[in-house]
């Protein structure tokens, strides 16, 4: 079935450092692929999307870049703050018309100052 | 608008009590997920409803989880009885018409403490 799937572990790095985080899909068809935020106590919030290959989305300064070829998704931010601090989930819809998403475990980012 | 409300935020009970959580979708959406999630299973989809109709509770635990959408507005997910293993956060989406790329808004969720 359709699936995505997160680097493992928590991500620790200081104020200002370059930010990856990893993501990869099964899917057939042609999915949307999505990252969401998750802050401290608050419920999960769409940071950027795509929604076809070689598409970008950006927000917030975090880029992702579909990339059919390498079924990947990988998340970027070329210099974080201490308010990015958060647990970050990359999820897909595939093509069934349903707006079902399918979500990976999420990765806990800690900036430092 | 005000997003996706639920309630209560939090919810402490006994084992074997019944919990009724609730949930208002954002208007004029007609897609409605219920969620749960723990550190050890992460985000897990329990059901779905589609114009208050129930379309997948493959992700429903067990007989002791029920959800009902009795109109466009509301929503309930009900535990009964619960069991201190139903302690989670419990998050309700709703997502507009019209596709499979829209986004889901997600309320801030219910913590639940099962004791």
């Amino acid at each position: 079935g359709d699936s995505v799937t997160q680097m493992e572990g928590p991500v620790t790095l200081s104020e200002e450092a370059f930010l990856t985080i990893n993501c990869t899909y099964t899917a057939t068809g042609y999915p949307s692929l999505f990252w969401y935020v998750q802050y401290p106590g608050e419920g999960l919030q769409l940071l950027l999307k795509a929604t076809k290959a070689d598409d970008k989305g950006s927000n917030k300064g975090f880029e992702a870049t579909y990339r059919k070829e390498t079924t990947s998704f990988h998340l970027e931010k070329g210099s974080v703050q201490v308010s990015d601090s958060a647990v970050y989930f990359c999820a897909l819809s595939a093509y069934y018309g349903n707006n079902r998403l399918a979500f990976g475990k999420g990765n806990q980012v800690v900036v430092i100052p | 608008d005000a997003g996706v409300i639920q309630s209560p935020r939090h919810e402490v009970t006994e084992m074997g009590q019944e919990v009724t959580l609730r949930c208002k979708p954002i208007s004029g959406h007609d897609y409605l997920f219920w969620y749960r999630q723990t550190m050890m299973r992460g985000l897990e989809l329990l059901i779905y409803f589609n114009n208050n109709v129930p379309i997948d509770d493959s992700g429903m635990p067990e007989d002791r989880f029920s959800a009902k959408m009795p109109n466009a507005s509301f929503s309930t997910l009900k535990i009964q009885p619960s069991e201190p293993r139903d302690s989670a956060v419990y998050f309700c989406a709703s997502s507009p018409p019209g596709g499979f790329y829209n986004e889901q808004f997600f309320g801030p969720g219910t913590r639940l403490t099962v004791l």
